[in-house]
């Protein structure tokens, strides 16, 4: 099956650091852009991040700028987002996904958990 | 970045057309023909729908159009169908290589 997998969620505490990893079956991510969105228990879709094919060209959201960082691994075909500083408003459910068409998402992950609390 | 504005719900019976704006500014849906809509069920992710404005990808029916003009992209559903109660986001790049989601819409079928 074709699909985007999430993995590296979890509960942390305020402050601390997290890692998310982002998998491809069934194709090779290595020549697609991939973005990190999440979402807020009862809440919309917040754009995260996004990194190009090499690894080159990376952006962020005002809300996580300094605190997270996007990174791949083209020989492990995987994708990361590394979190640090943690805050409570970071608890979400974080969605990779494949920038498959031009400006937009076109394969979503079913996403992972990442709860920040004491 | 601001989320991009969009009516907190909609309504329509089966077979009527339902349409959802989004409205922005001059730094995102106004700058760039790349807006993009998502369809989500609860508990699913999110699914492509619209992308660059108006290009559907395979697979997406094509009672689901979109548009727009000036700052305010627009969804369109038409021959509404229980299927299509969902929550509806848009999306538009923007300023510094970002991209910008809206508010959400949930679409109730009556």
């Amino acid at each position: 099956e074709v699909q985007v997998v999430e993995s590296g969620g979890g509960l942390v505490q305020p402050g601390g650091s997290l890692r998310l990893s982002c998998a491809a079956s069934g194709f090779t991510l290595n020549t697609h852009w991939v973005h990190w969105a999440r979402q807020a228990p009862g809440k919309g879709l917040e754009w995260v991040s996004q990194i190009d094919p090499n690894g080159n060209g990376r952006s962020y959201a005002d809300s996580v700028t300094g605190r997270f960082t996007t990174s791949r691994d083209n020989a492990e075909s995987t994708v990361y987002l590394q979190m640090n500083s943690l805050r409570p408003e970071d608890t979400a459910v974080y969605y990779c996904a494949r920038g498959g068409v031009l400006y937009a998402v076109d394969m979503w992950g079913q996403g992972t958990m990442v709860t920040v609390s004491s | 970045q601001s989320a991009l504005t969009q009516p907190p719900s909609a309504s329509g019976s089966p077979g009527q057309s339902v349409t959802i704006s989004c409205t922005g500014t001059n730094r995102d849906v106004g700058r760039y023909n790349s807006v993009s809509w998502y369809q989500q069920h609860p508990g699913k992710a999110p699914k492509l729908l619209i992308y660059e404005v108006t290009k559907r990808p395979s697979g997406v029916p094509d009672r689901f159009s979109g548009s727009k003009s000036g700052s305010t992209a627009s969804l369109t559903v038409s021959g509404l169908q229980a299927e299509d109660e969902a929550d509806y986001y848009c999306c538009s790049f923007a300023a510094s290589n970002t991209y910008v989601f809206g508010t959400g819409t949930k679409v109730t079928v009556l």
